[in-house]
């Protein structure tokens, strides 16, 4: 069963940069697109971005001159970093899974999810 | 980006009631919607894909219907562990965007 276990930094102040890494347990990394989703405290949820295994990467339009998601391969792991950052980012930020790219018309879905980070964002 | 409306935004049932969720989608997205159940304080479970089909595992309480732009959740005889809040998601097009979700709360 994959497993997916999150971390980073919990607290930032305005301007700093974002940066969290999600560890993929129990299951191939190869072959996936990997996710980052955020959810503001008692608010909806905002796809951030995708990258694929071979590291091709698509973003939210809305965060994409700020965001980075990459992988270590070796160590299966992905990572986001969100420059700039604002109170408007604080939120519950998640890695999930994806079968296929997002969008194109393609049956797909987010599962599993990391069990999700807080990051607060105040001066 | 295609907005997703879901209603209602929240909703108190009975243990054993029948309830239905709605979620519209601002164009067309034929069936690519998914469904996802959320408790507080832990991450989104994956429900429903397609419209229709059941994840494996969900039990069949749980059913999807709709296409084109209308779509619904629908849950037989709620269980004490079905009160939590419900996304759907369109994936037709990036980027992918959820609906602002329906909190099930006890009556």
């Amino acid at each position: 069963q994959m497993q997916l276990q999150q971390w980073g930094a919990g607290l930032l102040k305005p301007s700093e940069t974002l940066s969290l890494t999600c560890a993929v347990y129990g299951g191939s990394f190869s072959g996936y697109y990997w996710n980052w989703i955020r959810q503001p405290p008692g608010k909806g949820l905002e796809w951030i971005g995708e990258i694929s295994h071979s590291g091709t990467t698509n973003y939210n339009p809305s965060l994409k001159s700020r965001v980075t998601i990459s992988l270590d391969t070796p160590k299966n792991q992905l990572s986001v970093k969100l420059s700039s950052v604002t109170a408007a980012d604080t939120a519950v930020y998640y890695c999930a899974r994806g079968q296929l790219p997002v969008g194109r018309g393609l049956i797909n879905w987010f599962d599993p999810w990391g069990q999700g980070t807080l990051v607060t964002v105040s001066s | 980006d295609i907005q997703m409306t879901q209603s209602p935004s929240s909703l108190s049932a009975s243990v054993g009631a029948r309830i239905t969720i709605t979620c519209r989608a601002s164009q067309t997205i034929s069936n690519f919607l998914n469904w996802y159940q959320q408790k507080p304080g832990k991450a989104p479970r994956f429900l429903i894909y397609a419209a229709s089909r059941l994840q494996s595992g969900v039990p069949p309480r749980f059913s999807g219907s709709g296409s084109g732009t209308h779509f619904t959740l629908t849950i037989t005889s709620l269980q004490p562990e079905d009160f939590a809040t419900y996304y759907c998601q369109q994936n037709y097009n990036a980027p992918v965007t959820f609906g602002g979700g329906t909190t099930i709360e006890i009556k």
